[in-house]
């Protein structure tokens, strides 16, 4: 079983709408979870840490369920800009980072 | 807005060669992390650094990987013997160590190895 599993889409969504992507970790030791972005051959860029309560930054909310191991990125009024890959990471404090394969989101007008 | 760095943006060798992949990463940071992608692939761990050594590595970071801190600002990551399938793209990142332990990326170094 993979450490973190994504759906890797892609998703089109037309400007404006709502997205949410889902993410779920196999390693009950797991205690630090993030989104990256990235776009098309560049780095890793982190979107947002997340956290037991649930967390937002602006249009981007995060979700964390340790229970059942899941995480949750939505987008609300996406914009063009948005289109890129959102990588789920997981990491068990200062360790590496595990990521997942992604899954792309193209945002069309 | 402090930023990992890194050079070349693009190496092209011959297999066999040695290469040198060199970042800096943010100033203030203590822990430093090497990882690659292969194209079309996840992005993998390779090798985490702190207080002067290697404190995790990966499968993949075998004898012909090595990593060093020559100084106060660089972190290296030297390939001794390059090998086709280690054309990737590598990435250096480096955290404060405070939890969550966010991790900040260098815009990476093309590797093509011939």
């Amino acid at each position: 079983r993979k450490e973190v599993e994504q759906d890797p889409g892609p998703f089109n969504v037309p400007e404006g709408a709502t997205v949410a992507f889902n993410c779920t970790y196999s390693n009950s030791a797991s205690q630090s979870f993030f989104w990256y972005r990235q776009d098309c051959r560049k780095e890793p860029k982190l979107l947002m840490s997340v956290y037991s309560s649930g967390n937002e930054d602006g249009r981007f909310t995060a979700q964390l369920n340790r229970a059942s191991q899941y995480i949750s990125l939505l987008i609300r009024d996406s914009k063009l800009s948005d289109s890129a890959t959102y990588l789920c990471v997981v990491s068990r404090g200062t360790d590496k980072l595990i990521f997942g394969t992604g899954t792309r989101l193209q945002v069309f007008p | 807005e402090p930023e990992v760095t890194q050079t070349p943006s693009h190496q092209v060798t011959q297999m066999g060669q040695e290469v040198i992949l060199r970042c800096v990463p943010i100033s203030n940071h203590l822990y430093f992390y090497w990882y690659r992608q292969i194209l079309g692939q996840k992005v993998e761990f390779l090798v985490s650094f702190y207080n002067n050594e290697i404190s995790e590595k990966s499968e993949i970071f075998d004898d012909q990987f090595s990593v060093e801190r020559p100084d106060g600002s660089n972190f290296t990551l030297k390939i001794r013997s390059t090998k086709l399938e280690d054309s990737a793209m590598y990435f250096c990142a480096s955290s404060a160590g405070t939890m969550p332990n966010e991790q900040f990326f260098g815009p990476g170094t093309r590797l093509t190895v011939l």
